[in-house]
């Protein structure tokens, strides 16, 4: 069975402090990696799509990288407006669906 | 209008009511789905439509009845729900299956 688990579940980060999001998976066969954002009561809004291991995707503060195991979503000095959910998936079983991470809540303290 | 878009934004509704959810996509894809998301759960497939026919239906309560008259439209039938339907619910499209999905603004749904 796919599997996507993301950590950590929340991170509070000061205004400009640097830090991670890890998505790891288990599929067979990988056919893409998506990052969400999701602001609250609202949908998640598309960030980036990873095909293959060793692919980085940038916009503004953010930068995704994928392996062969995980994703990582890498956050540069972020701003209180980065604050979020942010949710990794990827297509599986017939491809009609996304699997999807439980999410990491991201705070940014100013 | 642009993407995709939901109505309504919010409703409440009885256990005996019958209501419907409506999505629409402007984006020219041809797959459209409903998802459910609870409070601290990970967003939950329900219903997959690919060139207006359903492919997918994930074990989801005969209380939920779905409709796609056609490719950027789809509707989501609700009556006889129960409390623990209260969810928000998302509508997304998509120009193929496996591509990425493109979200709606969600129905935040209450049932009382």
């Amino acid at each position: 069975e796919d599997q996507v688990t993301q950590s950590p579940e929340a991170l509070r980060l000061q205004e400009g402090e640097s830090s991670s999001l890890n998505c790891s998976y288990t599929v067979s066969g990988l056919r893409g990696l998506f990052w969400y954002r999701q602001d609250p009561g609202k949908g998640p809004e598309f960030l980036f799509t990873l095909y293959s291991a060793g692919e980085e995707k940038e916009k503004e503060r953010l930068k995704a990288t994928l392996t062969k195991k995980e994703s990582f979503l890498h956050i540069t000095a972020p701003k209180p407006e980065d604050s979020a959910t942010y949710l990794c998936a990827v297509p599986s079983g017939s491809a009609r669906q996304l699997t999807f991470g439980s999410g990491t809540q991201l705070t940014v303290l100013p | 209008e642009t993407g995709v878009t939901q109505t309504p934004r919010h409703l409440v509704m009885g256990m005996t009511n019958k209501k419907s959810l409506k999505c629409e996509q402007h984006l020219g894809h041809n797959a459209m789905y409903w998802y459910k998301q609870s409070a601290k759960k990970p967003l939950e497939l329900m219903f997959v439509y690919s060139l207006e026919e359903r492919v997918e239906n994930n074990s989801v309560p005969s209380r939920f009845s779905p409709e796609c008259p056609n490719s950027s439209h789809l509707f989501l039938h609700l009556h006889t729900l129960q409390p623990e339907d209260s969810a928000l619910y998302l509508c997304a499209s998509s120009q193929g299956e496996g591509a990425e999905q493109f979200f709606g603004p969600g129905t935040r749904l209450t049932v009382l």
